[in-house]
């Protein structure tokens, strides 16, 4: 079946600007987790879901970065007024749930964000 | 406060050969999940092994194998007879399953090369 999709694959975009990425879980997956990735680094918590509430958003940086899952299915983070330092790659990944068993994580290729 | 550290940023490994990757962990959660993830430099990351920490028995996978010493705190990935495709950035995680969250914290990673 399907993996987990991103789109767009990159996104340039200017200082201020305001920048929505996609994240099309797998089919059935009830739980779905953002991650920014930065060179050299490993994946950065940013908030996840089960279902369509946020269940821990503790991992978003600020009050610019804010994310939704309407339909409990894709999610889309937003980033308002872009700073140069949130160039990174962007990462979603969906699990079956939470539960022991259900928890192992499948992730998308990534959004690679570039702020000029 | 949950904490993945890994020690190699880079290793080497000539092909047939096997190798370790080290991986230790710090959580107060009685309960929780370690994981392996592959980074290749495409940059999907792909999941590899899990090991849960009542599991009885370590964790294998075909050619991986999770040498997980609870007492010890450590969960090292053992990849036997590597491979030229082997050559990637690898990343040890971990979640707990009763502290209330169920985030995942990664490691920087190692980046392993295999070599002809």
């Amino acid at each position: 079946g399907a993996g987990v999709s991103q789109t767009p694959s990159n996104k340039v975009t200017e200082k201020g600007k305001y920048v929505e990425l996609r994240c099309d879980p797998i089919s059935g997956h009830t739980a779905l987790y953002w991650y920014r990735q930065s060179l050299g680094q490993g994946p950065e918590f940013l908030i996840y879901f089960q279902g369509t509430g946020a269940a821990d958003d503790s991992g978003l940086p600020n009050d610019r970065f804010f994310a939704v899952r309407p339909e409990g299915s894709v999610s889309t983070l937003k980033i308002q007024r872009t700073e140069r330092g949130d160039s990174a790659v962007y990462l979603c990944a969906s699990s079956l749930g939470l539960g022991a068993g259900e928890e192992t994580q499948y992730f998308g290729p990534g959004t690679r964000l570039l702020v000029l | 406060a949950q904490k993945i550290t890994q020690t190699q940023p880079g290793m080497f490994v000539q092909e047939k050969e096997a190798v370790t990757l080290d991986c230790t962990y710090d959580t107060s959660d009685p309960s929780y999940g370690l994981f392996w993830y592959k980074q290749p430099s495409s940059g999907e990351m792909i999941f590899l092994i899990y090991q849960g920490s009542y599991d009885q028995q370590n964790a294998t996978e075909g050619r991986y194998s999770l040498n997980f010493q609870k007492a010890r705190k450590s969960a090292n990935l053992v990849i036997s007879a590597s491979q030229l495709g082997d050559s990637a950035m690898y990343f040890c995680a971990m979640r707990g399953f009763t502290s209330g969250t169920y985030k995942y914290i990664f490691g920087t990673g190692t980046r392993l090369k295999v070599l002809a």
